[in-house]
């Protein structure tokens, strides 16, 4: 079975540029997060999708990210502009459904750095 | 919301002797408390997860205990080897909404 793929793997940017990463989750999982993993820190949602509809987005910076998932399968998160903070691993997770006790598979994330 | 707080940040063990990591969390609506294991460039990974209804489960090497009333929960491995070497974070979720909180991580070094 593949896993919860990401591109790119790495993003070197400058500052005040925008950004894009993509994530495709593993086949048949309804539910989708995006996490922030900032060098030293455990992951942080910022986003979890069901199908193509928001479940939360308490923690997304919504004055700069953006994610979507527009036919309930792959999704997009977009940062613009970046900051210098915004350096950080963000991975993408998957699981079957949003209940409890189901696994969250993740990506290998993608390293953005932000100059 | 969900904070969950984890202890030590770094732990260096010797080739198999044991390794404990322990967390506590602070919202009592907490029910699943997953354990991942973060390879360097690599996404985290599933290696045991305990529910609410159960005070300990073993597998292997790798054991959870789960105190509800303390609010808090623990990693043990056994006989450790150098393959263990990892960071290793704890989260919980609540009933519903499978949202993970996770710990600051426990970067583990395991030395021959």
């Amino acid at each position: 079975e593949a896993g919860v793929a990401q591109s790119p793997r790495y993003k070197i940017i400058e500052k005040r540029q925008s950004v894009a990463f993509w994530c495709n989750p593993i086949s048949g999982h309804a539910t989708l997060y995006w996490y922030q993993q900032i060098l030293g820190q455990g992951p942080k949602l910022l986003i979890q999708f069901q199908n193509n509809g928001v479940v939360d987005d308490s923690q997304l910076p919504k004055d700069r990210f953006s994610a979507e998932r527009l036919k309930g399968v792959d999704s997009t998160l977009k940062i613009q502009p970046a900051k210098l903070e915004d350096s950080a691993v963000y991975l993408c997770a998957s699981s079957l459904l949003a209940r409890s006790y189901n696994e969250q598979f993740f990506g290998p994330g993608t390293r953005l750095t932000v100059l | 919301g969900e904070n969950v707080e984890q202890h030590p940040s770094t732990l260096s063990v010797q080739e198999g002797d044991s390794a404990v990591i322990k967390c506590t969390y602070s919202d009592s609506a907490s029910n699943y408390f997953p354990w991942y294991k973060q390879e360097l460039g690599k996404g985290p990974q599933l290696i045991i997860d305990i529910r609410s209804n159960v005070g300990e489960k073993k597998d292997q090497r790798i054991a959870v205990t789960l105190n509800k009333t303390a609010k808090h929960f623990s990693l043990h491995i056994t006989e450790t080897q150098p393959e263990d070497s990892a960071v290793y974070f704890c989260a919980a979720s609540p009933a519903a909404g499978n949202k993970l909180t996770f710990g600051g991580g426990t970067r583990v070094l395991v030395k021959p």
